[in-house]
């Protein structure tokens, strides 16, 4: 069965600074994985999804993440934050076609001071 | 086009009531999943149907918990007696469609204070 660490619970970056959002997955094959964002009160945004070819992908919001086979790792950047990305994030890993569940990760606060 | 609705967005009931959660996946999408967040537990997935059969309901907490998809466009989850340990978000979320079934879009959520 698949798994998802997010070994942050809660970070702070200041408005303007680089951001990298950790995630470890664990999954015997090929992994699907997501990386989702919740602003209070509200649902998961799908902030981008990696299945498979160019393995740095780029989301919305001005996020990207990299897939690294070798640290089994899906680490979610942004090279300059803004107040507004204040929210929870999430990560999830999907087996695949055919057995539709994402395993998501305890997810990572995030707050942003002036 | 829709996203996810769910209905309703807040919901007070009293201890022993019976609470039904209504949620409207998107057009088209084959899965669909009922998950409930509480600060104690994060996301936890309570089950999922795919083209209207129940897939897996491992999640659900206990026989008070039942959910239902009579159609591809409508499900419920329905909560009987309710207790406070209830209390939570419960998100409906679907996945589906040509090229991107995995991905799954969330709806609003509810929020369920059991008193």
């Amino acid at each position: 069965a698949q798994s998802v660490t997010q070994p942050d619970i809660h970070i702070t970056v200041s408005e303007g600074a680089s951001l990298e959002l950790r995630c470890n997955y664990s999954y015997g094959a090929t992994p699907y994985l997501f990386w989702y964002v919740q602003s209070p009160g509200q649902g998961l945004q799908l902030l981008l999804k990696y299945f498979s070819g160019d393995t740095l992908v780029q989301g919305i919001k001005g996020f990207e993440a990299e897939f690294k086979r070798s640290q089994s790792s899906f680490n979610l950047r942004k090279p300059s934050v803004h107040w507004s990305d204040a929210a929870e994030y999430f990560c999830a890993v999907g087996a695949g076609f055919g057995n539709e569940k994402l395993t998501f990760g305890t997810g990572t606060r995030l707050t942003i001071i002036p | 086009d829709a996203g996810v609705i769910q209905s309703p967005r807040h919901e007070v009931t009293e201890m022993g009531q019976e609470v039904t959660l209504r949620c409207k996946p998107i057009s088209g999408h084959n899965s669909l999943f009922w998950y409930r967040q509480t600060m104690m537990r994060g996301l936890e997935l309570l089950i999922y149907f795919n083209n209207n059969v129940p897939i897996d309901d491992s999640g659900m907490p206990e026989d008070r918990f039942s959910a239902k998809m009579p159609n591809a466009s409508f499900s419920t989850l329905k909560i009987q007696p309710s207790e406070p340990r209830d209390s939570a978000v419960y998100f409906c979320a679907s996945s589906g469609g040509t090229g991107n079934s995995l991905t799954q879009y969330f709806g609003p959520g509810t929020r369920l204070t059991v008193l």
